[in-house]
């Protein structure tokens, strides 16, 4: 079974770039997109973006200018970074599996304040 | 804005049948298959039916999907007290190469 373990900073400063990485244990690192969503608070999920094995990404347009997301093969890993971040990128960050995902990691709560 | 539409809210009390519908385009519902989750407060969202009403193992029966055309519909049946949750539909879009939610649906039973 499928694990995902996700990790990064919960606190930023306006400006500041967010930065979360996602370990995936068990399964198949190749045969699917790595995924990351967010929620901002009281709100409903917004997909990031994606990538699989070989670095082909995926972002939602309204985030690609402002968005990376890269992957690791050697630890079957992949990370998220969101630069010049604001108030409205305030959200728990989810990392997952899958178009549209089906396993998910625990999420993050990234809060982004002066 | 989300890009799949769905109600905001829905009640029933326990032992109904409720529905939650999701409302989409030919890019996304109308070419593509229709995911469920359920959310429980702080917690992940949770898998509950994949490609062709594919159920994750420990899902009960009582949950179940259908289509038409551009909209989809989520039917829980035996609706019982742990139900209370937010449920989001999903699908991958062909016009925007990702993954479209809905806005979610507030389940409450009475």
């Amino acid at each position: 079974q499928v694990q995902l373990q996700q990790w990064g900073a919960g606190l930023l400063k306006p400006s500041e770039t967010l930065s979360l990485t996602c370990a995936v244990f068990g399964g198949s690192f190749t045969d699917y997109y790595w995924t990351w969503i967010r929620q901002p608070p009281g709100k409903g999920l917004e997909w990031i973006g994606e990538i699989n094995h070989s670095g082909i990404t995926n972002y939602n347009p309204s985030l690609k200018s402002r968005v990376t997301i890269s992957v690791d093969t050697s630890k079957n890993q992949f990370s998220l970074k969101l630069n010049s971040a604001t108030a409205a990128d305030t959200a728990v960050y989810y990392c997952a599996r899958g178009h549209p995902p089906g396993n998910w990691g625990q999420g993050t709560q990234v809060t982004v304040s002066s | 804005q989300s890009v799949l539409t769905q109600p905001p809210s829905a009640s029933g009390t326990p032992g109904q049948r409720v529905t939650i519908s999701c409302s989409g385009s030919i890019s996304n519902i109308g070419n593509n298959y229709v995911y469920w989750y359920q959310q429980l407060p702080g917690t992940a969202p949770k898998l509950l039916i994949s490609r062709n009403n594919q159920r994750p193992s420990g899902v009960p029966d009582r949950f179940s999907d259908s289509k038409s055309g551009t909209s989809a519909s989520l039917a829980i049946s035996g609706l019982r007290s742990e139900d209370e949750a937010d449920y989001f539909c999903a699908a991958w879009d062909d016009s925007l190469s990702g993954v479209v939610f809905g806005g979610g649906t507030k389940l409450t039973v009475l």
